[in-house]
């Protein structure tokens, strides 16, 4: 049973251009959540999601960022027009149905740097 | 607004000692997480601890919950080398904010022979 996948690993955009960063829950898991890691601080809260839904986009910035699950495919998490201020690791986690956040399992993370 | 504060942020200990790593948080919780973090890795999941006086262990880490003291402690017995990682706890507010986590900034333990 594979982990939570996430890619690319590392992204490197210049300023301006967007960045669409990928994470396939684990298997039979529909709860998705993204957090924000910059250096030297804990993970920040972004958004949570189920498939097709967004169900807390409260810790998202409320421009340039945004996130979809749709009902095939992975979630992704989109930053359009980056600035260096975006440069961090974005992590993925994901919980089974039913189990919403009990335990959380998250990716390896996207380590995106905006030049 | 749910402010989660460990210390210390540093740790340097010797292999075979033990110490303990502490985490606040400024209002109620329903459920407390500790995970580590090993250097440009993922979180791995620890401990969840749900409820007041909650105590799990895994092999040389104990965690326990104090809801009322609003305080997580993270017990490391005879450290080892492998244990040098980054300690993050992770608070919750409310079984509808599960999942929805407020993270201290973590605490880097390193542990030498």
């Amino acid at each position: 049973n594979a982990g939570v996948m996430q890619n690319p690993r590392h992204l490197v955009r210049r300023r301006g251009q967007e960045a669409r960063l990928r994470c396939s829950p684990m298997k039979g898991h529909s709860h998705v959540y993204w957090y924000r890691q910059l250096p030297e601080e804990g993970l920040k809260f972004m958004v949570y999601l189920q498939k097709e839904n967004i169900i807390d986009e409260s810790g998202m910035p409320k421009e340039r960022f945004s996130a979809e699950f749709p009902k095939e495919g992975p979630s992704i998490l989109r930053i359009q027009q980056v600035v260096r201020g975006d440069s961090a690791a974005y992590f993925c986690a994901s919980s089974p149905p039913g189990r919403r956040g009990e335990k959380l399992f998250f990716g390896s993370g996207t380590q995106l740097s905006v030049l | 607004e749910l402010k989660v504060e460990q210390n210390p942020l540093f740790l340097s200990m010797q292999e075979g000692k033990n110490y303990t790593i502490y985490c606040n948080y400024s209002t109620t919780s329903d459920r407390l997480y500790w995970y580590r973090q090993d250097p440009g890795k993922s979180l791995e999941s620890l401990f969840v601890l749900l409820s007041n006086g909650a105590v799990k262990q895994e092999g040389r880490l104990m965690a326990s919950l104090d809801t009322k003291a609003r305080l997580s402690t993270l017990h490391i017995t005879a450290a080892v080398h492998d244990l040098s990682a980054t300690y993050f706890c992770a608070v919750d507010i409310g079984s509808t904010n599960a999942g929805k986590s407020t993270f201290g900034d973590g605490t880097t333990l390193t542990v030498k022979p």
